[in-house]
């Protein structure tokens, strides 16, 4: 099916642990993006991709780590789960071309206990 | 930098009424503005977007959007609200001269009451 997916949909995990969350488009659109969504913060960007191997920090970088080996996948890794990265985290991609609205993967559910 | 800002954290209208959710913006150059909704527990998605001619813009599900650059503003509009519409909202701009970065609002909570 054409579109954004995200896996796994929901995730409990304990502090410390290391959480790696997927994210698949199928459009080979050229960026792609991670966010989390909080109560009274709206959605923060954290990382963003413009092209394959072309990564760069968000407004809220700090104890995540991504990569883009391939146009269409972009995986986002919480090394060392905190509890303050509970969160439920949005994966979006867009096509090149400053006009272009972007489109959202159906969110992960992280819990981190 | 870029800013947006949605002043209402919750929006209350009765069903068939006018609704307007309010979003101000902040950039340094031309901005691109975009309305996006949330159903719960689903991802954001596309309702309309500024990006030059006309400052009325109209989208899906009957929603329209008028870009006001004097008062840097871009409200999201529909003439008769349904229960449906109830929703997160949220605005988002992006100024040309940042690349691709999108800037979200804190979102609007909008309640259309039957």
């Amino acid at each position: 099916d054409a579109g954004i997916t995200q896996s796994p949909r929901y995730k409990i995990t304990e502090t410390g642990r290391q959480v790696t969350l997927m994210c698949h488009q199928t459009w080979s659109h050229s960026y792609m993006f991670w966010y989390r969504q909080d109560l009274g913060h709206g959605l923060r960007l954290i990382y963003y991709s413009a092209a394959a191997d072309i990564t760069d920090k968000g407004e809220v970088p700090d104890g995540y780590v991504v990569s883009r080996s391939k146009t269409e996948n972009f995986p986002l890794t919480l090394e060392s789960a905190t509890r303050s990265q509970t969160s439920v985290y949005f994966c979006a991609s867009v096509a090149g071309g400053a006009y272009n609205e972007q489109f959202f993967g159906p969110g992960t559910r992280l819990t981190v206990l | 930098a870029q800013s947006v800002a949605q002043p209402e954290d919750q929006v209350n209208v009765a069903e068939g009424n006018p609704l307007t959710v309010k979003c101000t913006y902040s950039v340094s150059g031309n901005p691109y503005l975009f309305w996006y909704v949330q159903y719960p527990n689903r991802g954001l998605q596309f309702l309309l977007k500024y990006i030059t001619g006309d400052n009325l813009v109209k989208g899906s599900y009957g929603f329209e959007a008028e870009f006001n650059k004097s008062q840097t503003s871009f409200h999201l509009k529909k003439p008769s609200a349904l229960v449906s519409d109830s929703a997160l909202y949220f605005c988002a701009v992006r100024d040309v001269n940042y690349g691709q970065n999108f800037v979200f609002g804190p979102g609007t909570r909008l309640s259309v009451l039957p």
